[in-house]
């Protein structure tokens, strides 16, 4: 059984706070990984995906991975409360396999 | 192109009725994927389909589930008969090629609650 593993939350961070996402995955053979948002009520829509160790930026948002650790983190700096939102962690191995994790509950105090 | 469509929005039944939830991927996608969402157990994938043959049908939950691709365009997901567990939001999501490098792009859902 792959693993997905994602704290619930709720995490809650003050407006212009940088907000830490954190997911930890079981299957050593992973290879893409993918961060999607999901507002309540709505369907999921992909912030970005990350292949390689390292960090990987896109306007306020950072996804981190690292293999060894098996731990990929998203970063939002200057949080919004429009950021406020469920971030869903997503893994895929060879072939077309996805795995997400139950989500982590994030909400932006102006 | 108005992304992924799916119906009915809400479904309400009774337990033991028949659920046929439907999808249209968005055209020139080739990957076609089901997914169930529920606050206990997260989005989960039921079935994927490629070309609209089945790749991988391992997480349909049991014989009561069955999801057919009859063309490009069309997609159904049918529950017979419906229980109370089944209730959930479904997600249709379509992606124009391998998973692992193309987003996939989902629907709005179908909420079904069964009685």
């Amino acid at each position: 059984q792959k693993e997905v593993e994602q704290n619930s939350g709720p995490l809650s961070v003050p407006e212009g706070a940088i907000a830490s996402l954190n997911c930890t995955y079981s299957d050593r053979g992973s290879q893409s990984f993918f961060w999607y948002r999901q507002y309540s009520g709505k369907s999921p829509e992909l912030i970005m995906f990350i292949y390689s160790n390292g960090d990987k930026e896109d306007g306020r948002f950072t996804a981190q991975l690292n293999k060894a650790s098996q731990y990929v983190s998203l970063l939002i700096r200057d949080s919004q409360p429009s950021d406020s939102a469920t971030y869903l962690c997503a893994v895929n191995e060879y072939g077309n396999q996805f795995y997400f994790g139950t989500g982590t509950s994030l909400t932006v105090i102006p | 192109d108005a992304g992924v469509i799916q119906s009915p929005r809400h479904e309400v039944t009774e337990m033991g009725q028949e659920v046929t939830l439907r999808c249209k991927p968005i055209s020139g996608h080739d990957y076609l994927f089901w997914y169930r969402q529920t606050m206990m157990r997260g989005l989960e994938l039921l079935i994927y389909f490629n070309n609209n043959v089945p790749i991988d049908d391992s997480g349909m939950p049991e014989d009561r589930f069955s999801a057919k691709m009859p063309n490009a365009s069309f997609s159904t997901l049918k529950i017979q008969p419906s229980e109370p567990r089944d209730s959930a939001v479904y997600f249709c999501a379509s992606t124009p090629g391998a998973v692992g490098k193309n987003e996939q792009f989902f629907g709005p859902g179908t909420r079904l609650t069964v009685l």
